[in-house]
C-alpha cells in the first residue's frame, strides 16, 4: 500500500498568514493526489484534485503543487473559516490512502 | 444539488452484521461510480470500497481490512448505494460516509460526501 505522510500533524497561524502543509507519498504517484477539508462536526469537502486543480467553489487563495512523491497544499490570507483538518490522499492505486490529516487552528 | 443521505448506523455487538444505506439525488445515480469512506473516532479517513456503474459491471474493489466481511451494492432503481457488514469487529466502528467519484484528468477524486452514518461495535 502506499503510505502517505503528512507534516505538520498541527499547526498555528494568523489570519492573513500563508500556510503550507505538505504530503510525501511511499513512492512515485505522478500527480495523483488530492486535498480535502474537514471543520469540526462535518463531512470533509474537495479542494484540489490531481495535485493543483482547485475543485469548483474553492477560494482561490487555496493552491497545491507538486508531483512524484512530494506535493504541498499552500493557504494563502488565511481566513477564520479555514479552521479545519486538512486531509492528503493519493489516487494513484487502492487502496486510495488517505495521510493522517493536518489540524489548523488560529493563533 | 447533490445531496447524498446515509443512514443505518447503530450499536452491534462483535461478530453482528448492518447494512448501512446512502439514497442519493441530484444526478443521475445510476451513472455514478461510488465510494464508501469511514472514519473511526478522533481519527483519520479510511477509504473502505468501491462500485462502479451497472454499465461497467457493478465492479467493487475492497479494502484489504474489509475484504470478505463487507459487501458494496446498488440499487439503480432506488438510487441507493449499500454497505452489507458482517462478522463486525471493534476497529470497524467509525462514521461511514458515501461520496461519489469524479473522473477528470484521467485521475479520481471524491468530490460530494454524504453527513455519514455512525456504526458502534461493542459488547
Amino acid at each position: 500500500d502506499i503510505q502517505m505522510t503528512q507534516s505538520p500533524s498541527s499547526l498555528s497561524a494568523s489570519v492573513g498568514d500563508t500556510v503550507s502543509i505538505t504530503c510525501r507519498a511511499s513512492e512515485t504517484i505522478g500527480s495523483y493526489v488530492n486535498w480535502y477539508q474537514q471543520t469540526p462536526g462535518k463531512a470533509p469537502k474537495l479542494l484540489i484534485c490531481v495535485a493543483s486543480n482547485l475543485h469548483s467553489g474553492v477560494p482561490s487563495r487555496f493552491s497545491g503543487r507538486g508531483s512524484g512523491t512530494d506535493f504541498t497544499l499552500t493557504i494563502s490570507s488565511l481566513q477564520p473559516e479555514d479552521v479545519a483538518t486538512y486531509f492528503c490522499q493519493q489516487s494513484y492505486s487502492p487502496p486510495y490512502t488517505f495521510g493522517q490529516g493536518t489540524k489548523l487552528e488560529l493563533k | 444539488d447533490v445531496q447524498l443521505v446515509e443512514s443505518g448506523g447503530d450499536l452491534v455487538k462483535p461478530g453482528g452484521s448492518l447494512r448501512v444505506s446512502c439514497i442519493a439525488s441530484g444526478f443521475t445515480f445510476s451513472n455514478a461510480l461510488m465510494t464508501w469512506v469511514r472514519q473511526a473516532p478522533g481519527r483519520g479517513l479510511e477509504w473502505v470500497g468501491h462500485i462502479s456503474s451497472k454499465t461497467d459491471g457493478e465492479t467493487t474493489e475492497y479494502a484489504a481490512a474489509v475484504k470478505g466481511r463487507f459487501t458494496i451494492s446498488r440499487d439503480d432503481s432506488k438510487s441507493t448505494l449499500y454497505l452489507q457488514m458482517t462478522s463486525l469487529k471493534s476497529e470497524d466502528s467509525a462514521v461511514y460516509y458515501c461520496t461519489t467519484i469524479r473522473l477528470k484528468w484521467g485521475a479520481s477524486s471524491f468530490d460530494h460526501w454524504g453527513q455519514g452514518t455512525l456504526l458502534a461495535v461493542s459488547s
